[in-house]
């Protein structure tokens, strides 16, 4: 029920493009959505996040569509560019009505995209 | 303002040996998180410290593996009688901890071998 499944597990485009990930859950605790960037050697940054009350946030980009119902969510990037060549990590954390932050975050196994000049 | 400070960034250790990982969170932030990355997995969930007390540890292993964040100085993730089973990158997060739905930010992560 932790679990956040991601796919696909890896993906190529031409610059241009638009790939999509997408990840499901099982958690109905889960209440906050982020995506995260990492380039080989570098640690995870976030790049979007949703909260459920939302069904799609943009940036830039980046775009997160959030499907509560079925409990699903996905990351689109328009007109690719070769270096948006990263690993991209889907993640869901609870969140805590207390007022404090609890940051434990459950990922995604991580899509390894490659996009072509 | 800096951010998350780790190191080493590469560390070398034999079957047996002790393996010391050190996190320094951006200044302000007093809640530190710890995860490890194997190799074409995911970050898995290890240990949420807050200053001086240990919050969850639900994903360190039963053995061998420790951490602390002590009242002055960065936090630390002790791995006693590494085995290669070990190996793989530690990445510390920080927050404020404060705010709700605030972000953790990550460091550029430890990479241990095991030899």
């Amino acid at each position: 029920q932790q679990q956040v499944k991601q796919s696909p597990q890896s993906l190529i485009v031409q610059k241009g493009g638009i790939p999509i990930i997408n990840c499901a859950y099982e958690n109905t605790a889960f209440d906050y959505f982020p995506w995260y960037q990492q380039f080989p050697g570098k640690g995870p940054a976030l790049l979007i996040a949703i909260r459920p009350d939302v069904s799609e946030k943009k940036e830039g980009r980046f775009t997160i569509s959030f499907n509560k119902s079925a409990k699903q969510f996905s990351l689109h990037i328009m007109d690719s560019q070769p270096g948006d060549s990263a690993t991209y990590f889907c993640a869901a954390k609870p969140y805590n009505a207390g007022g404090t932050s609890y940051g434990k975050l459950t990922f995604g196994q991580g899509t390894i995209l490659t996009v072509h000049p | 303002n800096a951010g998350v400070m780790q190191n080493p960034r590469h560390l070398v250790r034999r079957r047996g040996q002790e393996a010391r990982l050190r996190c320094s969170p951006m200044k302000g932030h007093s809640h530190v998180y710890w995860y490890r990355q194997l190799p074409e997995e995911g970050l898995k969930f290890m240990v949420y410290l807050q200053k001086e007390n240990i919050i969850d540890e639900s994903g360190m292993p039963k053995e061998r593996f420790s951490a602390e964040f002590p009242k002055e100085g960065p936090s630390i993730l002790r791995i006693q009688q590494v085995v290669r089973g070990d190996s793989a990158a530690y990445f510390c997060a920080s927050s404020p901890g404060r705010v709700a739905d605030t972000e953790a930010f990550f460091g550029q992560g430890t990479r241990l071998t095991v030899v």
